[in-house]
């Protein structure tokens, strides 16, 4: 079964600073997504950025951008120019297609709390 | 757009009463998908449906009932509520079974099981 690890439990950063929250994942399968999802406090669940394992760039969404180490199945978010509204927690999640069809649900790891001081 | 629509966003409940959590999407999205949220425990998939009269097991599904009778529509049941079932639940939908789609989440139900 796949696993997704998130070994930060909480993680603090300056307003405007630039910090990297970590996620490590085990799987067998060659082809598959990754997620980070953002949760702030109202408790919706929103996608902040995604990435196939076929690709070799990282993906970027504007202050945003993963580093997608396939070989070692890490994939850790950075968040540039750091802003109060980016508070929450945050979710690294792995969804793979099963033989025959149809994907498997995403597999979530327990989140990072990010703070943000001002 | 109203996208995924849960209902209630609160509920109590008694130990072994019965009630069914409601969700619907107006995105003629094919996916729909059940999940909890427990504290420090991240999400864990419950069911899921990949079309109308089609669903299955997820990771969690003891004590929890699903069906899906039409493409928006995509409840669950719990049958004899237990306090182990004190959770946040997500419903969560994609355009297709495909492992690119995109989860879109609805904003939760707190169930509190007394």
């Amino acid at each position: 079964a796949q696993t997704v690890t998130q070994s930060q439990p909480e993680m603090s950063v300056q307003e405007a600073e630039t910090v990297t929250l970590s996620c490590t994942y085990d799987t067998s399968e060659s082809d598959y997504y990754l997620f980070w999802y953002k949760q702030p406090p109202s408790r919706q669940m929103i996608l902040v950025i995604r990435q196939e394992a076929y690709k070799q760039q990282n993906a970027t969404e504007n202050r945003f951008s993963v580093n997608f180490q396939k070989a070692a199945k890490s994939f850790s978010l950075k968040i540039s120019d750091s802003q109060l509204g980016d508070a929450a927690m945050y979710f690294c999640a792995y969804r793979s297609q099963r033989r025959g069809g149809g994907a498997d649900g995403l597999t979530f790891g327990k989140g990072t709390h990010l703070i943000i001081q001002p | 757009n109203a996208g995924v629509t849960q209902t209630p966003k609160f509920q109590v409940l008694k130990t072994g009463q019965s009630m069914t959590l409601q969700c619907a999407q107006d995105m003629n999205h094919e996916y729909m998908s059940w999940y909890r949220q427990d504290p420090g425990m991240g999400l864990r998939l419950i069911h899921y449906s990949v079309g109308a009269g089609i669903t299955d097991q997820g990771e969690v599904p003891n004590g929890y009932n699903v069906s899906r009778s039409t493409t928006e529509d995509f409840p669950l049941r719990l049958l004899s509520a237990a306090p182990s079932q004190t959770s946040v639940y997500f419903c969560a939908s994609s355009y297709s079974g495909r492992m690119n789609s995109p989860l879109h989440f609805g904003n939760g139900t707190r169930l509190t099981v007394t």
